[in-house]
């Protein structure tokens, strides 16, 4: 079964930094690797997607790798923003039929102005 | 708009009332996916359809618990019965599924599900 484990729980930082959310998943039979943004009382919003034949993928000041034989996926983002400030959560979609996603718990990331 | 839209956004039940949730994918999406998101944790998977047909109910925690979409768009998540552990947030979202590979999947903003 496959599991997905993201670090750190919770993060804090200043305005300005550089910072780097890691997640870890069990079973390296993965079709693709989604990060996604959650602001409080929303929805899911897709940031990232990165193909299983993919090493990353960039989007503006977020950069997102993938290591699939090791089970890894880490997110950059550069220059933090206070609207930066949000939950991120790391997806897998295993290879076969279901198109369903394994989800981690997230990291809370607070941007300080 | 565009989006993955949800009703009610909050629903408060009584234990053992029956409820039922409703999704409107973005036009066009072929797969349509419902997930139950605790406090503090990930969402985590219920079902999914393709088109009208449910592929995957392997999340579904009980028999009490009951998805259709019919006609291939609009979708309902019915839960009978419903039990204090039933709240949560319930997500629905939507994808071009087979049409196009390796594209994201669009969230709604959810239903808020309270049982008192």
């Amino acid at each position: 079964k496959q599991e997905v484990t993201q670090i750190p729980a919770a993060l804090s930082v200043p305005e300005g930094e550089n910072l780097v959310l890691n997640c870890s998943f069990t079973d390296s039979a993965i079709y693709n690797l989604q990060w996604f943004r959650q602001d409080p009382g929303k929805g899911l919003t897709s940031l990232l997607l990165i193909q299983s034949s993919q090493r990353e993928q960039t989007s503006g000041r977020l950069n997102a790798s993938l290591d699939k034989s090791s089970g890894r996926s880490t997110l950059y983002i550069a220059a933090s923003q206070p609207g930066d400030s949000a939950t991120y959560l790391c997806a897998v979609r295993a290879q076969g039929g279901s198109e369903k996603l394994v989800f981690g718990k997230g990291t809370k990331l607070t941007v300080n102005p | 708009g565009a989006g993955v839209s949800q009703s009610p956004r909050y629903k408060v039940a009584k234990r053992g009332q029956d409820v039922a949730l409703r999704c409107d994918p973005i036009s066009g999406h072929v797969s349509l996916f419902w997930y139950q998101q605790a406090l503090g944790q990930g969402p985590e998977f219920l079902t999914y359809f393709q088109n009208e047909a449910q592929l995957d109910k392997s999340g579904l925690p009980s028999d009490r618990f009951f998805a259709e979409r019919p006609e291939g768009s609009v979708s309902t998540l019915k839960i009978q019965r419903t039990q204090q552990e039933d709240s949560a947030v319930y997500l629905c979202a939507s994808s071009l599924g087979i049409l196009v590979r390796n594209q994201p999947q669009h969230f709604g903003d959810g239903t808020r599900l309270s049982i008192l």
